[in-house]
């Protein structure tokens, strides 16, 4: 079993649609929690953190549910600029500091 | 924001030779910096830990002697592919956590595309 799981999609949706997105982790030691948005041929950009409470920032909802082991991504009102690839990516304590990246999830959203 | 730089961006050399890599913490100070590799449609790899003053850790399956990392200083970080051979051709990215700092956040470069003849 990887230690992060992404569903690869792709999604396509037309603009305005909801979309969501999970991710599952294996270790439960797991500490921290992030979004990370990569569009073609870039490097990573965080999108944002994952707290246990939740969080929005405009358009995106994040939430983490510690005792299924999974970490949402809800995208409301899809844009054509969120087509990208989203990374679920999970820090862990396993071996020292270990930064985990899921495989990602493909976005494309058509007008 | 922090901001963290990679020279060169694209790279194309031919087999054999050796490839260094740049990685630089412009605003901030980094103890500790990652490097990471992605093949097409892949995610990203951690190849290794690189840590300011000290020996890098190497994650499991990367060849440490083909791999040379260097973290001389706070804000600068080397890898050098050596013998490099077209399997070795890649997106290398690497990621710098500010020192002194909780976070753990990462922030990343903007990579280095290499393609080896």
């Amino acid at each position: 079993r990887k230690e992060v799981e992404q569903d690869p999609g792709p999604f396509n949706v037309p603009e305005g649609a909801t979309v969501a997105f999970n991710c599952t982790y294996s270790n439960s030691a797991s500490q921290s929690f992030f979004w990370y948005r990569q569009d073609c041929r870039k490097e990573p950009k965080l999108l944002m953190s994952v707290y246990s409470s939740g969080n929005e920032d405009g358009r995106f909802t994040a939430q983490l549910n510690r005792a299924s082991q999974y970490i949402s991504l809800l995208i409301r009102d899809s844009k054509l600029s969120d087509s990208a690839t989203y990374l679920c990516v999970v820090n862990s304590p396993t071996g020292g500091f270990k930064t985990i990246f899921g495989a990602g999830t493909r976005l494309f959203v058509k007008a | 924001g922090a901001v963290v730089s990679q020279h060169p961006s694209r790279v194309i050399c031919k087999s054999g030779t050796s490839v260094k890599i740049e990685c630089r913490s412009l605003d901030f100070q980094a103890t500790t910096m990652f490097w990471y590799r992605q093949f097409p449609k892949q995610s990203l790899m951690l190849m290794a830990t690189s840590n300011e003053g000290s020996k890098a850790t190497y994650e499991q399956g990367v060849e440490k002697d083909k791999f040379l990392i260097n973290h001389a200083s706070l804000t600068l970080s080397t890898l050098t592919v050596t013998s490099a051979h077209p399997e070795d051709s890649s997106f290398y990215i690497c990621s710098a956590l500010e020192s002194g700092t909780s976070s753990d956040e990462q922030f990343f470069g903007p990579g280095t595309r290499l393609t080896v003849l």
